[in-house]
């Protein structure tokens, strides 16, 4: 694809279920991003992927989140027992290398636990 | 509190020049970006600037760089309505990883 794609672009969930959120990053991108956006907030950094493997997990509120690459493309941030205090705007990033500082970012998954 | 700083809002009228300011607090940071966010669309990188410059000008865009005090400007010239948008400073916190950290955005409003 052309850009980042990231599913489902809404999400409502009750307080306590399990959700995944997806990222196809952009094609031959090594560095995949999870950043999460509160309203009127900035972008907080969540995790880092280089390839397959978490680089930097530092952001991750809790143990209830997760995230996997395991194909080094696709990504897959996890959820569990979801809290009200989860609903934001999960926002995937890609880019060529670490270093670069330019992410490409998606339009998001909004997420609403009720 | 926020580690990158921004005010929230600016109002000009089209034709008008924006300055959207921020301020940084990690001295290390080499390089500083704007990021630009449309309603309903993901962050667009704008521009950025190398720690080591002082000014950056891409067409309409000026970026000022001030280390000392560590502030970072965003001057637009001309601004036209499809410049209303929410702007995000944001600093390279670690080489190693790539890893941003977003001031909270100036939201844009250009009147006609």
């Amino acid at each position: 694809g052309a850009g980042v794609s990231q599913t489902p672009s809404n999400k409502v969930t009750e307080k306590g279920k399990y959700v995944e959120l997806r990222c196809d990053p952009i094609s031959g991108h090594t560095a995949l991003y999870w950043y999460r956006q509160s309203l009127g907030q900035g972008p907080e950094f969540l995790i880092y992927f280089q390839g397959t493997g978490a680089a930097d997990d530092s952001g991750l509120p809790n143990d209830r989140f997760f995230a996997v690459r395991p194909e080094g493309s696709v990504s897959t941030l996890k959820i569990q027992r979801t809290e009200r205090g989860d609903s934001a705007v999960y926002l995937c990033a890609s880019s060529l290398g670490q270093q670069t500082g330019e992410l490409f970012f998606g339009e998001g998954s909004r997420l609403t636990v009720l | 509190g926020e580690d990158v700083e921004q005010s929230l809002f600016l109002s000009v009228r089209e034709g008008d020049s924006s300055v959207i300011n921020c301020t940084y607090t990690d001295s290390s940071s080499t390089y500083l970006y704007w990021y630009k966010q449309e309603p309903g669309a993901g962050l667009q990188l704008l521009t950025y600037i190398f720690s080591n410059m002082d000014m950056k000008q891409d067409q309409r865009l000026t970026v000022l760089l001030n280390k000392k005090d560590k502030h970072l400007s965003l001057r637009i010239a001309d601004t036209q309505t499809g410049d209303s948008a929410i702007y995000f400073c944001a600093e390279i916190r670690s080489s190693n990883t790539g890893k941003l950290i977003f001031g909270q955005g100036t939201t844009l409003q250009v009147k006609p």
